[in-house]
């Protein structure tokens, strides 16, 4: 079955500091690859996605993710992080043949001053 | 332009009560998804629609009722409250399916629902 393990629950880091969130799917096919970002008491907001081609997605608030399919990864990352990152952030994987998304159970990330 | 709404924010119910989450968006998007998120667990979704008249379960639709009469509105309906259902509901929309690289699905601000 076609999952989305993201290993880390929390993660703290101080603030300019670089930030790597992990995830990792189960997948027969090329998935459809998104990353959410939602702040506390909100809905969630696409930060980027890839269905294929180049294997490093841009995305906004200068989030970028990279594609290994080696790996099954597409983790997430910034070159350094703002108090206002502060949030949960889902990685979810796709399928091409139905409206359907599967999500993470999503890493906290809190920002150290 | 008033993107995804759902009505109402938080809500109390006793177990055996039955009672409806609203969602309405008004972006004339085809497809609408109800998820639930649970700590812990990511969001899980419960039923989608691809447009009006067709529905579809997803993950864990049990205990959920929809029905989708126009475009704009996608109504969950829980038919006898019970304590599992305690969550945060989300409703989603899209103008093509979310998995389409051509738009992005749009989250409400979600309905906590707490079943006493």
């Amino acid at each position: 079955a076609q999952s989305v393990t993201q290993p880390d629950i929390h993660i703290t880091v101080s603030e300019g500091a670089s930030l790597e969130l992990r995830c990792n799917y189960s997948y027969g096919a090329t998935p459809y690859l998104f990353w959410y970002v939602q702040s506390p008491g909100q809905g969630l907001q696409l930060l980027l996605k890839y269905f294929s081609g180049d294997t490093l997605v841009q995305g906004i608030k200068g989030f970028e993710a990279e594609f290994k399919r080696s790996q099954s990864s597409f983790n997430l990352r910034k070159p350094s992080v703002h108090w206002s990152d502060a949030a949960e952030y889902f990685c979810a994987v796709g399928y091409s043949s139905a409206s359907k998304i599967i999500f993470g159970s999503g890493t906290r990330l809190s920002i150290r001053p | 332009n008033a993107g995804v709404t759902q009505t109402p924010k938080f809500q109390v119910l006793k177990t055996g009560q039955s009672m409806t989450l609203q969602c309405a968006q008004d972006m004339n998007h085809e497809y609408m998804s109800w998820y639930r998120q649970d700590p812990g667990m990511g969001l899980r979704l419960i039923h989608y629609s691809v447009g009006a008249g067709i529905t579809d379960q997803g993950e864990v639709p049990n205990g959920y009722n929809v029905s989708r009469s126009t475009t704009e509105d996608f109504p969950l309906r829980l038919l006898s409250a019970a304590p599992s259902q305690t969550s945060v509901y989300f409703c989603a929309s899209s103008y093509v399916p979310a998995t389409s690289l051509a738009d992005t699905q749009y989250f409400g601000p979600g309905t906590r629902l707490t079943v006493l």
